[in-house]
């Protein structure tokens, strides 16, 4: 148990529809990653945040967006979802900016549009 | 461009023998973050080692093994005498000035007992 939570651990949905999925870092770490991993496109760096602060942006989405919290814990929203958009997200913790600490993932919300 | 290759889709070894997964990548920035990680069959993921582009150093972690090249851009991971717990698809990352993470597609590596 890598001590990030994620949840739902699944979620079936609709075209159109939004979603959240949530994220809560292990005790202490101040960034949280988000990364998107599908058949399609292998595994994308989404976003980062860093204490509060968007840190470094990869290939999100304009349909996505995210944000970290006061108590850390993020959300990760995807709206006007397409099939396309079915894939495994995974969340993951670090305790300083990612250059020289350790990531920890969750594990994993897998979203599936129909 | 930042660009990171994993040539190898798949690799299949027999139990306790050596394999070496490569990675080969492409960027211009003279600081730059290199990252392996693990996805077993359980699928979560899973961080083995960073390594910036100031340090050459080979670092070795058990049986595993990782040698750091620029000379040519190549940030290759060995496994000494492999097990079945090794089986996993292995992701190489690259990390630039402009934070942006690119990952390779990966290699499968299959541990035959």
């Amino acid at each position: 148990d890598s001590g990030v939570t994620q949840t739902p651990k699944h979620l079936i949905t609709a075209t159109g529809q939004r979603v959240t999925l949530r994220c809560s870092p292990r005790s202490g770490d101040l960034s949280v990653y988000w990364y998107q991993q599908s058949l399609d496109q292998g595994l994308q760096f989404l976003i980062q945040y860093y204490n509060g602060e968007e840190r470094a942006k990869g290939n999100i989405l304009e349909r996505f967006s995210a944000q970290q919290f006061p108590d850390l814990h993020s959300e990760l929203n995807l709206s006007s979802l397409e099939l396309g958009d079915s894939a495994l997200y995974f969340c993951a913790s670090s305790v300083a900016d990612g250059y020289t600490d350790t990531q920890y993932f969750g594990p994993g919300t897998r979203l599936t549009v129909l | 461009a930042q660009k990171v290759t994993q040539a190898q889709t798949e690799i299949s070894v027999v139990e306790k023998e050596d394999v070496t997964l490569d990675c080969v990548y492409e960027t211009r920035d003279t600081t730059y973050y290199l990252f392996w990680y693990k996805q077993p069959p359980s699928g979560e993921l899973v961080f083995l080692i960073r390594r910036n582009s100031f340090d050459e150093q080979n670092e070795i972690s058990g049986r595993y093994s990782w040698n750091f090249q620029k000379s040519t851009s190549s940030f290759n991971f060995t496994i000494t005498a492999s097990q079945v717990v090794d089986s996993a698809v292995y992701f190489c990352a690259l990390r630039n000035r402009d934070d942006k993470i690119i990952f390779g597609k990966g290699t499968r590596l299959h541990i035959l007992p």
